[in-house]
Order: structure tokens, then C-alpha cells, then sequence
């Protein structure tokens, strides 16, 4: 069974650019998470979709957004980027909205932002 | 922000000796997991233990939850080279909206 795959694997940008990334969930997973690894911040929370709504949302501006596909797959963007931007993107899928579910990691798209 | 600390943050052991990491947390919880991350890349889930768990076992891995304490561990028994990582907690709190809440991670080097 195929894990979750996001792409690109690497994304190079320049300072108001937008970027975009995508993801796609374990098959049967409806559920995708979205995280930023910044040096020095850590892992923390973007978004969470599932079924095709926005859940949860974690303590970023605006400009960080996405939508989830009818086939569950998802994108993040990034609009007016920031030389802070540059970070680690994670998603993580589930197989469904109850909390408690183990979420399985991509491999992730490293943004590098000029 | 993150939920906690983990303990220590760097850990150096010879192949063959066991690796044990803590993690403390703040909140009420679901559940806690620990993953691992070979070089920025991944996170690989490693094991999930639920609050009303004490411990848990997976191959050499062994998990603890003191849910009174806030804190968990995990043990990694007869390390390899391969175990070379950097190891995070992630708590699923109660009211967080599946939300995982990492910790700063522990980097762990296993010498051959």
C-alpha cells in the first residue's frame, strides 16, 4: 500500500511569490494535516481537512491556505512569501475525523524562500 | 507552540546499549505517539499509546504513559546504527481538534 506522497519534494521561491504544494493521503484516508518544520520552531500545527472542509486551523496568518480535493487529496499555499516561510511542509493522513488516530507522515516538501 | 519538553535533546550511545527518551506535556490527552525522523526528511510513526494505557511494547521499542505526571518515555533496547534519528513525542489533546503538539525532539546518534 502506497504511503503518502507529496510533491515537490523541493520548491525554490523568491520573496512574494506564492508556492504551492500538494499531497496525497493514503488510499481510504480521508483526513489530511498539514505542518510546518521550521529551524529553531519546531513541528507545528497548519490545517486540517477532511472530507473536503477545513477543520482545524493552527496559529498562522492568512495567507497560508488550502483545499482538499474530492479525492482527498490536498493542497497548501502559500501566498506573499517570507524569507520565514522556508521550512520543512508536512501532511499527514488518517482514516477518518475521529480524534485519536494515528497520522501517517509524507516525506515532505522542503521550501526554500529568497 | 509545542506542547512540551523532551529529554534529553541529544543522546550518544555505542550500538548495542539501550536509548531511553522522556517526553513531558501539559495538557489533557487522547492519546500520545513517538516518531522518528532520519535527517529532515519524514516523520515515521513509531508507536501510539492511549491515555488510559500505562505501557506499550513494539519489537525493541517500549513506551510508558504516566498520565499523572504528564510525561512518557521510550526505550529503545539493543540499538543499531540505524537507529540514528531524532525522536518526537506528539500528544493529541483532548480539546485540540486532531491537532498533534509535538515536542522539540531528542537526536539521538547510535556509533557502530
Amino acid at each position: 500500500e502506497a504511503g503518502v506522497t507529496q510533491s515537490p519534494t523541493h520548491l525554490i521561491k523568491t520573496r512574494g511569490q506564492q508556492a504551492t504544494l500538494r499531497c496525497s493521503p493514503i488510499s481510504g484516508h480521508t483526513s489530511v494535516y498539514w505542518y510546518q518544520q521550521a529551524l529553531g520552531l519546531g513541528l507545528q500545527f497548519l490545517l486540517w481537512y477532511d472530507e473536503g472542509e477545513e477543520r482545524n486551523r493552527g496559529n498562522f496568518p492568512p495567507r497560508f491556505s488550502g483545499r482538499q480535493f474530492p479525492n482527498y487529496s490536498s493542497e497548501l499555499n502559500v501566498n506573499a512569501l517570507e524569507l520565514e516561510d522556508s521550512a520543512l511542509y508536512l501532511c499527514a493522513s488518517s482514516p477518518g475525523s475521529t480524534g485519536g488516530e494515528t497520522q501517517y507522515f509524507g516525506p515532505g516538501t522542503r521550501l526554500l524562500v529568497l | 507552540s509545542q506542547q512540551g519538553e523532551e529529554d534529553p535533546q541529544a543522546l550518544s550511545i555505542q550500538e548495542g546499549e539501550n536509548a531511553t527518551m522522556n517526553c513531558s506535556y501539559k495538557t489533557s490527552i487522547n492519546n500520545l505517539q513517538w516518531y522518528r525522523q532520519n535527517s529532515g526528511r519524514g516523520l515515521v510513526h513509531l508507536i501510539l499509546i492511549r491515555s488510559n494505557e500505562r505501557e506499550k511494547h513494539s519489537g525493541r521499542l517500549r513506551v510508558t504513559l504516566d498520565t499523572s505526571k504528564k510525561s512518557s518515555s521510550l526505550l529503545i533496547t539493543a540499538s543499531r546504527a540505524a537507529d540514528t534519528a531524532s525522536y518526537f513525542c506528539a500528544t493529541d489533546d483532548d480539546n485540540a481538534g486532531n491537532m498533534l503538539t509535538f515536542g522539540g525532539g531528542t537526536r539521538l546518534m547510535v556509533k557502530p
